[in-house]
C-alpha cells in the first residue's frame, strides 16, 4: 500500500481565499484523523471520521473550517474565507479498529501558508 | 479529558550519549497505549515505540526505551548511544483501548544531536 496520500505539499494562498486540502488513506482504515500542527500549539486533532461519520468535531478551530467525507477513500479539509493565522502543517491520518497498538499512519502533511 | 504534556520544548545530547524525555499525562481510564512519534524534517510521523498500559514491562526498541509509571502517570523515552539521525521532534501520544480511537499528542520536543 501507498500509505496515506495527502495533496498538495505545499499551498500558498492569499488571504480569504478558499483552500481544500485531500486525503486518501490507506486501503481498508475505518478512522480518518486530520491533525493541525503549529509551533505554538503542537499536534491539535482538528476531526476525525468513522466509516465516513463525523464522529468529534470539537477541535475544528471555526465555521471556516469543515471536512468531509464522502467515501471510504477520500477526504477534504476546507478553509474559506483563510487568514493568516491559519498558516500550518494539516495532516492526516488513518487506523483501522482492532489495530489501536499501531497508533496511527500519517500522511506527509500539507504546508499551508496564507498570505 | 485526556491531556499529554512534554515540559522539554528543546534538548540536546552529545553523540554517542543517552538523553531522557519527559512525558507525562492524565487519564481517567486504565486501559490504553501510550507512544513515541519522531518527526524528522520530512515531517514524515514515525511511530518509534509503543506502550501497553496494562503491561508493566517497559517496552524496548533497540536504542529506545521507555520508563513508564503507571501511577505516575508518566511516561519518559531514553534514547541511547546517539546518534545524528535521531534529531528530530519527539512526541508522546495517548490513545485509549476501548472507545474513542484519536490519538492525543503532547506539544513536542525538538532534540538536537551534538557531533
Amino acid at each position: 500500500d501507498a500509505g496515506v496520500i495527502q495533496s498538495p505539499r505545499h499551498e500558498v494562498t492569499e488571504m480569504g481565499q478558499e483552500v481544500t486540502l485531500r486525503c486518501k488513506p490507506i486501503s481498508g482504515h475505518d478512522y480518518l484523523f486530520w491533525y493541525r500542527q503549529t509551533m505554538m500549539r503542537g499536534l491539535e486533532l482538528l476531526i476525525y471520521f468513522n466509516n465516513n461519520v463525523p464522529i468529534d468535531d470539537s477541535g475544528m478551530p471555526e465555521d471556516r473550517f469543515s471536512a468531509k467525507m464522502p467515501n471510504a477513500s477520500f477526504s477534504t479539509l476546507k478553509i474559506q474565507p483563510s487568514e493568516p493565522r491559519d498558516s500550518a502543517v494539516y495532516f492526516c491520518a488513518s487506523s483501522l479498529t482492532g489495530q489501536g497498538e499501531v497508533g496511527a499512519f500519517f500522511g506527509q502533511g500539507t504546508r499551508l501558508t496564507v498570505v | 479529558a485526556q491531556t499529554v504534556t512534554q515540559s522539554q520544548p528543546e534538548m540536546s545530547v552529545q553523540e554517542a550519549e543517552t538523553v531522557t524525555l519527559s512525558c507525562t499525562y492524565d487519564t481517567s481510564e486504565s486501559d490504553y497505549y501510550l507512544f513515541w512519534y519522531k518527526q524528522p524534517p520530512s515531517r514524515q510521523m514515525i511511530l518509534v515505540i509503543r506502550q501497553e498500559a496494562y503491561k508493566q514491562q517497559n517496552a524496548t526498541e533497540n536504542r529506545f526505551s521507555v520508563n513508564f509509571q503507571k501511577a505516575a502517570k508518566s511516561f519518559s523515552l531514553k534514547i541511547s548511544d546517539s546518534q545524528l539521525g535521531d534529531a528530530a521532534m519527539y512526541f508522546c501520544a495517548y490513545r485509549v483501548i476501548q472507545g474513542a480511537q484519536k490519538l492525543v499528542f503532547g506539544q513536542g520536543t525538538r532534540l538536537t544531536i551534538n557531533p
